[in-house]
């Protein structure tokens, strides 16, 4: 029932970029990407929904692939601040139950 | 606009005690979460309410863990007697109906001796 993220982990340096991949066996109506730093709770960053268009925040998107019931988060040129654990969260219905991924842990180096 | 409020911040019991924690949403938002995030894990759903039903909580420990939503505003989750894997911290959060995003409280901190 939960959606299966990869990476588990990433190290980047300042300006690089990552791709997180969230995937679920089931056909879902959106999906959700959370950031949360240690100690704090998730943050939201954005949604995507079922034939929706690709969604931005900042230098960060994500994009939706329908028949692959697949989610990817794209970290362009990254910073500092962008560490921190990525969550992405999925729901089949409008409103129906809401799973959180394993998070993909994000490291950003100097 | 005020957040999600969650209550207490800390709780530190011995197994077999029990223990409390409460949530107030934002005003407004019908629908309520349960987390629970073990160190190094995501968020696992405990228990979801609309208004004051339950619309899921086939996660939920039911022979320990309880939760209620009385009035469709603030809800209380409660486990008794307590284990040492219940060492988590409790996240609540709610959504409103427009934008569909998750707000979450600050978690309660759970640790069973």
């Amino acid at each position: 029932q939960q959606p299966v993220q990869s990476p588990q982990a990433v190290i980047l340096r300042e300006g690089e970029d990552a791709v997180i991949n969230c995937s679920s066996s089931k056909a879902l109506y959106s999906v959700h990407w959370y950031r949360q730093k240690h100690g704090e709770a998730p943050v939201f960053l954005m949604i995507l929904l079922k034939g929706g268009e690709q969604m931005r925040h900042e230098k960060i998107s994500a994009s939706f692939n329908e028949k692959k019931q697949q989610s990817s988060l794209y970290l362009t040129a990254s910073q500092l601040s962008y560490s921190g654990t990525y969550f992405c969260g999925t729901e089949w219905n409008n409103f129906n139950k809401f799973y959180f991924g394993s998070g993909t842990k994000l490291n950003v180096k100097p | 606009e005020a957040g999600v409020a969650q209550s207490p911040r800390y709780k530190i019991i011995e197994k077999r005690q029990s223990v409390a924690f409460w949530c107030n949403p934002i005003s407004g938002h019908a629908t309520l979460y349960w987390y629970q995030q073990i160190l190094g894990q995501g968020p696992k759903l405990l228990i979801q309410f609309q208004n004051n039903g339950v619309v899921d909580d086939s996660q939920l420990p039911k022979d320990r863990f309880s939760a209620e939503r009385l009035k469709g505003v603030d809800s209380t989750l409660k486990i008794q007697p307590a284990k040492l894997e219940d060492s988590a911290v409790y996240l609540c959060a709610s959504r409103g109906l427009n934008t569909g995003e998750l707000f979450f409280g600050e978690g309660s901190r759970l640790t069973v001796l």
